[in-house]
């Protein structure tokens, strides 16, 4: 029922790219990506819906596969400040929002 | 007002005592939330509040118990912890609107140590 995502763990320089996925066993109908910091609290990044439409902000971009039941998050020419665990979360009913298993991203100068 | 607030920040309690944790927000949000979350374990959904009324209880042991006095206050009331129990509790709340949905905003959380 978790959203299982990919990889665990991603270390990058400043500059370079990664992709964060999310797979779910059930049927998805929308997507939330947020981010964690060390010690803070996880910070809403954007919504992925049905159909394609996208709500964010930021220099990070989402893609969202209802039939595969899959999500991407794409990190492009990253800074310091994207260090952090980012999760997904999928509705498993009107107000139950689930997280993934989180990917632990490092950025370094 | 952007923000949830969440208080105290920290928590030191032993097994049999009582405490709580309070959550606020003004941002006219009609669900809030608290989640449970372990070091280096995603957050995990604890209990929900919608529109003022208790709406999801996750099979949470009876030692937690949630209470929202208003629309802009929640409450979780701490008795008989274990120390298992230790762990970042987090407040959060969002917007309810038939047909859309929105992200949730996180308070900066309870870490709460149980003796």
């Amino acid at each position: 029922q978790q959203p299982v995502q990919s990889p665990q763990a991603v270390i990058l320089r400043e500059g370079e790219d990664a992709v964060i996925n999310c797979s779910s066993s059930k049927a998805l109908y929308s997507v939330h990506w947020y981010r964690q910091k060390h010690g803070e609290a996880p910070v809403f990044l954007m919504i992925l819906l049905k159909g394609g439409e996208q709500k964010g902000h930021e220099k990070i971009s989402a893609s969202f596969n209802e039939k595969k039941q899959q999500s991407s998050l794409y990190l492009t020419a990253s800074q310091l400040s994207y260090s952090g665990t980012y999760f997904c979360g999928t509705p498993q009913a009107a107000d139950k929002l689930i997280f993934g298993t989180g990917t632990r991203l490092q950025v370094f100068p | 007002d952007t923000e949830v607030t969440q208080t105290p920040k920290h928590l030191v309690m032993g097994m049999t005592n009582k405490k709580s944790l309070k959550c606020e927000q003004h941002m006219g949000h009609r669900a809030m939330y608290w989640y449970k979350q372990k070091a280096k374990k995603p957050p995990e959904l604890m209990f929900v509040y919608s529109y003022e009324k208790l709406s999801i209880n996750e099979s949470v042991p009876s030692r937690f118990s949630p209470e929202c006095p208003n629309s802009s206050l929640l409450n979780l009331h701490l008795h008989a912890l274990q120390p298992e129990d230790s762990a970042l509790y987090l407040c959060a709340s969002s917007q309810v609107s038939r047909g859309e949905i929105y992200g949730y905003t996180f308070g900066s959380g309870t870490r709460l140590t149980v003796v």
